[in-house]
């Protein structure tokens, strides 16, 4: 099946710093989503784009949607240590009912005081 | 409201046992799905259900069943456990398949479950 390519895999960042993380794939998408999971927990969502570049803000957190509907990206601003977890990207082409969600492979965020 | 919740949270099985994952939701959500996640794959969906009665395979379905009996649960069966089927297995809900609200899953904690 196929997976979406998150990179970096895992990135140490210092409290303070930005942080950038994309996510591609070789087919198009009508949907990004980005989801965080912290240990032990599900996946929680933390933005959705519905449209080729968007750039939508949650907080600390900004996505954008890629022009080619291959690619987004996520940014967080000014880390802080409850920041620490997986992020996962996820896309979603629309087939009617058949509909479900790709997810990519995550990255791990690490914050050091 | 508890969301989504899952039973057991561990289990370790024999190769060639059987068991069943719980997966229950309290917000009236039809749509539920259950995921599989392993190191560096990312969450691969095994099956998922549009409505009560209903299933329908996902992207890797083979070992496991499910049945949706009532609309609040949602049940995983693995019939012969093999090693290959260890993982954490998530399961989730949504509103609706499409649409914006329907792309807000809502997770469960997980279960841990190794097969020896």
């Amino acid at each position: 099946g196929q997976q979406l390519n998150q990179s970096p895999q895992s990135m140490f960042i210092q409290e303070g710093e930005d942080v950038s993380m994309n996510c591609t794939s070789s087919s198009i998408f009508n949907t990004w989503l980005w989801y965080k999971q912290d240990p032990g927990e599900g996946p929680v969502l933390l933005i959705a784009l519905y449209k080729a570049g968007e750039l939508t803000s949650n907080g600390r957190l900004t996505a954008q949607f890629g022009i080619t509907r291959k690619d987004s990206f996520l940014n967080i601003s000014a880390s802080i240590p409850s920041d620490v977890g997986i992020y996962f990207c996820a896309g979603q082409l629309n087939t009617g009912t058949a509909s479900k969600l790709t997810f990519g492979t995550g990255t791990r965020l690490q914050v050091t005081l | 409201n508890a969301g989504v919740t899952q039973t057991p949270k561990f289990r370790v099985l024999k190769t060639g046992q059987s068991m069943t994952l719980l997966c229950a939701q309290d917000m009236n959500h039809e749509y539920m799905y259950w995921y599989r996640q392993d190191p560096g794959m990312g969450l691969r969906l095994i099956h998922y259900s549009v409505g009560e009665g209903t299933t329908a395979k996902g992207e890797v379905p083979d070992g496991y069943n499910v049945s949706r009996l009532k609309k609040q649960n949602f049940l995983l069966g693995l019939e012969s456990a093999a090693p290959s089927q260890t993982s954490v297995y998530f399961c989730a809900s949504s509103f609706q398949l499409t649409g914006r609200s329907g792309y807000t899953q809502y997770f469960g904690p997980g279960t841990r479950l190794t097969v020896l």
